[in-house]
């Protein structure tokens, strides 16, 4: 199995931090590497997909870099909807798997 | 906008089988979809179960593939998860969720349900 290892595990910043999120695969994964946002009690929701495409409808101050093994997750400037645990996962081979989790809290 | 809704019991005995239905609204699960089961505990995080293409064809983790079995009723429009011998390490919050079409990722969730494995 691919794993799937995100530093830090967990962040504080303030509202209008920028705030980057790295996550690095045991092997390389081309640019099949996805971002999910959590939120206590909620599913995830898909923020990035494919490394740096942004799902349709979500906020433009969230990004996605890298490619092979080694990917961010950038805020550009936090809001206090973000406070929230972040995910990657890849999904270049079977079994589909996901990072330990990025927990963002309030500073 | 498709909806995904969980259903099944809460609760399931030590070496019982787990059955959870997602019940699909919104649009239909014969839309060339993969349709998945993912789970999540607080021991190991997220952990994607299998899933299946509308046709019928089925993809498992192989850390549960001898346990696990995920189907389609078209007539319903539902997919199920069946899970045997589930042992406490199987309690966690399950997910249904739908992929992706351009790229495998779940661009749907389910809002989950809680199974506990215990007698």
């Amino acid at each position: 199995d691919i794993q799937m290892t995100q530093s830090p595990s967990s962040l504080s910043a303030s509202v209008g931090d920028r705030v980057t999120i790295t996550c690095r695969a045991s092997q390389s994964i081309s640019s099949s590497l996805n971002w999910y946002q959590q939120k206590r009690g909620k599913a995830p929701k898909v923020l990035i997909y494919g490394a740096s495409i942004l799902e349709s409808g979500g906020p433009s101050r969230f990004s996605g870099s890298g490619s092979g093994a080694d990917f961010t997750l950038t805020i550009s400037s936090l809001q206090p909807e973000d406070f929230a645990t972040y995910f990657c996962q890849q999904s270049y081979s079977f079994p589909y798997t996901f990072g330990q989790g990025t927990k963002l809290e309030i500073k | 906008q498709v909806q995904l809704q969980e259903s099944g019991p809460g609760l399931v005995k030590p070496s019982g089988t787990l059955s959870l239905t997602c019940a699909v609204s919104g649009g239909s699960i014969r839309s060339s979809n993969w349709w998945s089961w993912v789970r999540q505990s607080p021991g190991k995080g997220l952990e994607w179960i299998g899933e299946i293409y509308d046709g019928g064809a089925t993809n498992y983790n192989p850390s549960l593939k001898s346990r696990v079995t995920i189907s389609v009723d078209n007539s319903k429009n539902q997919f199920s998860l069946k899970l045997t011998s589930v042992t406490a390490a199987d309690t966690a919050v399950y997910y249904c969720a739908k992929v992706g079409t351009s790229s495998w990722y779940v661009d749907h969730w389910g809002q989950g349900i809680l199974v506990t494995v215990s007698s």
